[in-house]
Protein backbone atom coordinates (compact mmCIF):
# COMPACT_ATOMS: atom_id res chain seq x y z
CA UNK A 1 0.00 0.00 0.00
CA UNK A 2 1.31 3.62 -0.97
CA UNK A 3 1.12 6.38 1.27
CA UNK A 4 -2.17 8.89 0.21
CA UNK A 5 -0.69 12.08 -1.65
CA UNK A 6 -1.15 15.41 0.67
CA UNK A 7 0.36 18.69 -0.54
CA UNK A 8 3.41 19.09 2.09
CA UNK A 9 2.28 22.44 2.98
CA UNK A 10 -0.58 24.66 3.39
CA UNK A 11 -1.05 28.17 4.69
CA UNK A 12 -3.82 30.95 5.24
CA UNK A 13 -4.17 34.25 7.19
CA UNK A 14 -6.28 33.92 10.55
CA UNK A 15 -10.50 34.17 9.10
CA UNK A 16 -9.41 32.53 6.30
CA UNK A 17 -10.41 29.08 4.86
CA UNK A 18 -7.51 26.75 3.26
CA UNK A 19 -8.67 22.82 2.54
CA UNK A 20 -5.98 20.00 2.16
CA UNK A 21 -6.29 17.17 -0.01
CA UNK A 22 -6.00 13.51 0.34
CA UNK A 23 -5.43 11.67 -3.41
CA UNK A 24 -5.72 7.74 -2.94
CA UNK A 25 -6.32 5.17 -5.46
CA UNK A 26 -9.65 3.03 -6.16
CA UNK A 27 -8.42 0.18 -3.61
CA UNK A 28 -8.55 2.96 -0.45
CA UNK A 29 -10.35 6.12 -0.41
CA UNK A 30 -12.11 5.26 -3.89
CA UNK A 31 -13.55 2.26 -2.55
CA UNK A 32 -14.48 3.01 1.24
CA UNK A 33 -16.55 6.16 2.90
CA UNK A 34 -14.08 5.49 5.69
CA UNK A 35 -11.41 8.50 5.46
CA UNK A 36 -10.47 10.04 8.76
CA UNK A 37 -8.52 13.27 9.47
CA UNK A 38 -6.10 13.90 12.56
CA UNK A 39 -4.17 16.80 13.80
CA UNK A 40 -1.05 16.55 15.65
CA UNK A 41 0.77 19.37 16.97
CA UNK A 42 5.04 19.26 17.35
CA UNK A 43 5.77 16.71 19.87
CA UNK A 44 2.09 15.84 20.66
CA UNK A 45 0.44 12.52 19.81
CA UNK A 46 -2.29 12.72 16.74
CA UNK A 47 -5.99 13.73 17.31
CA UNK A 48 -9.02 12.48 15.63
CA UNK A 49 -10.64 15.39 13.65
CA UNK A 50 -13.31 14.08 11.16
CA UNK A 51 -14.30 10.52 10.60
CA UNK A 52 -16.37 8.63 8.26
CA UNK A 53 -14.66 11.12 5.89
CA UNK A 54 -17.51 13.90 6.48
CA UNK A 55 -18.65 13.38 11.20
CA UNK A 56 -17.11 15.14 13.39
CA UNK A 57 -16.30 13.83 17.28
CA UNK A 58 -17.64 15.63 19.87
CA UNK A 59 -15.67 18.44 20.86
CA UNK A 60 -14.23 19.12 17.53
CA UNK A 61 -14.77 22.60 16.06
CA UNK A 62 -17.45 22.97 13.20
CA UNK A 63 -14.50 25.11 11.60
CA UNK A 64 -13.34 21.29 10.56
CA UNK A 65 -15.54 19.95 7.56
CA UNK A 66 -14.66 16.72 5.63
CA UNK A 67 -15.72 15.80 1.79
CA UNK A 68 -14.94 13.53 -0.88
CA UNK A 69 -14.67 13.20 -4.56
CA UNK A 70 -13.60 9.95 -6.10
CA UNK A 71 -10.51 9.30 -5.36
CA UNK A 72 -9.87 12.21 -3.65
CA UNK A 73 -11.00 13.63 0.15
CA UNK A 74 -10.78 16.76 1.77
CA UNK A 75 -9.90 18.52 4.83
CA UNK A 76 -10.99 22.26 5.14
CA UNK A 77 -10.44 24.56 8.10
CA UNK A 78 -12.79 27.86 8.21
CA UNK A 79 -12.39 31.15 9.88
CA UNK A 80 -8.56 30.14 10.13
CA UNK A 81 -7.40 30.03 13.84
CA UNK A 82 -3.94 30.28 15.48
CA UNK A 83 -4.49 27.22 17.19
CA UNK A 84 -5.28 25.41 13.71
CA UNK A 85 -1.14 25.54 12.71
CA UNK A 86 -0.07 22.38 12.76
CA UNK A 87 0.32 18.82 10.73
CA UNK A 88 -2.54 16.95 9.21
CA UNK A 89 -2.82 13.41 8.25
CA UNK A 90 -5.51 11.77 6.13
CA UNK A 91 -6.08 7.88 6.99
CA UNK A 92 -8.60 5.95 4.58
CA UNK A 93 -9.56 2.21 5.07
CA UNK A 94 -8.09 -0.47 2.95
CA UNK A 95 -9.68 -3.49 3.35
CA UNK A 96 -9.04 -6.09 5.47
CA UNK A 97 -8.58 -4.14 8.44
CA UNK A 98 -5.27 -2.57 7.12
CA UNK A 99 -4.89 1.41 6.85
CA UNK A 100 -2.97 3.46 4.91
CA UNK A 101 -1.94 7.00 5.73
CA UNK A 102 -1.79 10.24 4.20
CA UNK A 103 1.90 12.05 3.33
CA UNK A 104 0.84 14.81 5.89
CA UNK A 105 0.14 18.60 5.40
CA UNK A 106 1.90 21.25 7.70
CA UNK A 107 -0.36 24.12 7.75
CA UNK A 108 1.08 27.28 8.75
CA UNK A 109 -1.53 30.37 10.09
CA UNK A 110 0.42 33.46 8.58
CA UNK B 1 -11.30 9.00 30.63
CA UNK B 2 -9.45 6.74 27.86
CA UNK B 3 -5.70 6.57 28.65
CA UNK B 4 -3.33 4.88 26.50
CA UNK B 5 0.23 4.86 27.73
CA UNK B 6 3.06 3.22 25.92
CA UNK B 7 6.54 1.85 27.51
CA UNK B 8 9.47 -0.23 26.30
CA UNK B 9 10.76 2.06 23.46
CA UNK B 10 14.59 2.52 23.84
CA UNK B 11 18.11 2.39 21.70
CA UNK B 12 18.34 -1.39 20.27
CA UNK B 13 21.11 -3.04 17.46
CA UNK B 14 19.64 -3.48 14.21
CA UNK B 15 18.90 -7.27 13.96
CA UNK B 16 17.74 -6.96 17.72
CA UNK B 17 14.21 -6.96 19.63
CA UNK B 18 12.59 -5.25 21.68
CA UNK B 19 8.84 -5.60 23.15
CA UNK B 20 6.69 -2.62 23.24
CA UNK B 21 3.32 -2.43 25.96
CA UNK B 22 0.44 0.08 26.26
CA UNK B 23 -1.55 0.20 29.27
CA UNK B 24 -5.25 0.96 28.53
CA UNK B 25 -7.81 2.65 30.87
CA UNK B 26 -11.08 4.42 31.59
CA UNK B 27 -12.67 2.08 28.32
CA UNK B 28 -13.95 -1.44 28.27
CA UNK B 29 -10.27 -2.86 27.13
CA UNK B 30 -11.84 -5.70 25.24
CA UNK B 31 -14.66 -4.23 23.52
CA UNK B 32 -12.22 -2.76 21.42
CA UNK B 33 -9.83 -3.48 18.31
CA UNK B 34 -6.56 -1.93 18.67
CA UNK B 35 -3.38 -0.68 16.68
CA UNK B 36 -0.09 0.34 16.46
CA UNK B 37 0.97 3.19 14.52
CA UNK B 38 4.17 4.72 14.16
CA UNK B 39 5.66 7.70 12.99
CA UNK B 40 9.69 7.96 11.79
CA UNK B 41 11.11 10.81 12.88
CA UNK B 42 10.29 13.69 10.56
CA UNK B 43 7.82 11.49 8.35
CA UNK B 44 4.01 10.61 8.36
CA UNK B 45 2.37 8.38 10.26
CA UNK B 46 2.54 4.40 9.27
CA UNK B 47 -0.18 1.89 10.05
CA UNK B 48 1.86 -1.13 11.62
CA UNK B 49 -0.85 -3.70 13.15
CA UNK B 50 -4.38 -4.25 13.87
CA UNK B 51 -5.84 -7.10 16.75
CA UNK B 52 -9.33 -8.04 17.12
CA UNK B 53 -11.51 -7.08 20.34
CA UNK B 54 -10.60 -11.26 21.53
CA UNK B 55 -6.73 -11.44 19.94
CA UNK B 56 -7.89 -13.63 17.33
CA UNK B 57 -7.47 -11.81 14.75
CA UNK B 58 -4.70 -9.77 13.34
CA UNK B 59 -3.32 -7.86 10.44
CA UNK B 60 -0.03 -6.53 9.76
CA UNK B 61 1.61 -3.90 7.65
CA UNK B 62 3.37 -5.63 4.45
CA UNK B 63 6.72 -3.75 6.11
CA UNK B 64 6.76 -5.66 9.50
CA UNK B 65 4.89 -9.06 8.54
CA UNK B 66 7.01 -12.19 9.29
CA UNK B 67 8.87 -9.81 12.15
CA UNK B 68 6.51 -8.15 14.31
CA UNK B 69 4.00 -9.92 16.43
CA UNK B 70 1.04 -8.26 17.93
CA UNK B 71 -0.74 -9.48 21.04
CA UNK B 72 -3.14 -8.26 23.98
CA UNK B 73 -4.27 -9.21 27.70
CA UNK B 74 -7.53 -8.61 28.39
CA UNK B 75 -7.69 -9.75 31.45
CA UNK B 76 -4.88 -7.07 32.34
CA UNK B 77 -5.94 -4.14 29.76
CA UNK B 78 -2.81 -4.64 27.99
CA UNK B 79 -1.31 -4.49 24.21
CA UNK B 80 2.25 -5.46 22.97
CA UNK B 81 4.66 -5.57 20.20
CA UNK B 82 6.81 -7.64 20.02
CA UNK B 83 9.53 -6.53 17.59
CA UNK B 84 12.23 -8.53 16.18
CA UNK B 85 15.36 -8.20 13.13
CA UNK B 86 14.94 -4.51 13.31
CA UNK B 87 16.04 -2.33 10.98
CA UNK B 88 16.98 1.00 10.96
CA UNK B 89 14.28 1.68 8.99
CA UNK B 90 11.96 0.97 12.03
CA UNK B 91 12.95 3.72 14.10
CA UNK B 92 10.13 5.97 15.30
CA UNK B 93 7.66 7.11 17.98
CA UNK B 94 5.49 3.81 18.04
CA UNK B 95 2.04 5.06 19.30
CA UNK B 96 -0.66 2.71 20.46
CA UNK B 97 -4.24 3.81 19.14
CA UNK B 98 -7.71 2.66 19.75
CA UNK B 99 -9.82 1.69 16.69
CA UNK B 100 -13.07 3.74 16.83
CA UNK B 101 -16.56 2.16 15.54
CA UNK B 102 -16.01 4.12 11.96
CA UNK B 103 -12.67 2.43 11.03
CA UNK B 104 -10.46 5.07 12.53
CA UNK B 105 -8.45 5.99 15.41
CA UNK B 106 -10.42 7.23 18.00
CA UNK B 107 -8.07 7.26 20.97
CA UNK B 108 -4.05 7.56 21.07
CA UNK B 109 -1.42 7.02 23.73
CA UNK B 110 1.78 9.91 23.63
CA UNK B 111 4.04 7.17 21.70
CA UNK B 112 7.49 5.58 22.84
CA UNK B 113 10.65 6.25 20.31
CA UNK B 114 12.27 3.28 19.28
CA UNK B 115 15.78 3.70 18.10
CA UNK B 116 17.79 1.20 15.72
CA UNK B 117 21.38 2.26 15.72
CA UNK B 118 24.58 1.05 16.52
Amino acid sequence: QSALTQPASVSGSPGQSITISCTGTSSDVGSYNLVSWYQQHPGKAPKLMIYEGSKRPSGVSNRFSGSKSGNTASLTISGLQAEDEADYSCCSYAGSRTYVFGTGTKVTVL
Amino acid sequence: QVQLVESGGGLVNPGGSLRLSCAASGFTFSDYYMSWVRQAPGKGLEWVSCISSSGSTIYYADSVRGRFTISRDNAKNSLFLQMNSLRAEDAAVYYCARAGSAWDFDYWGQGTLVTVST
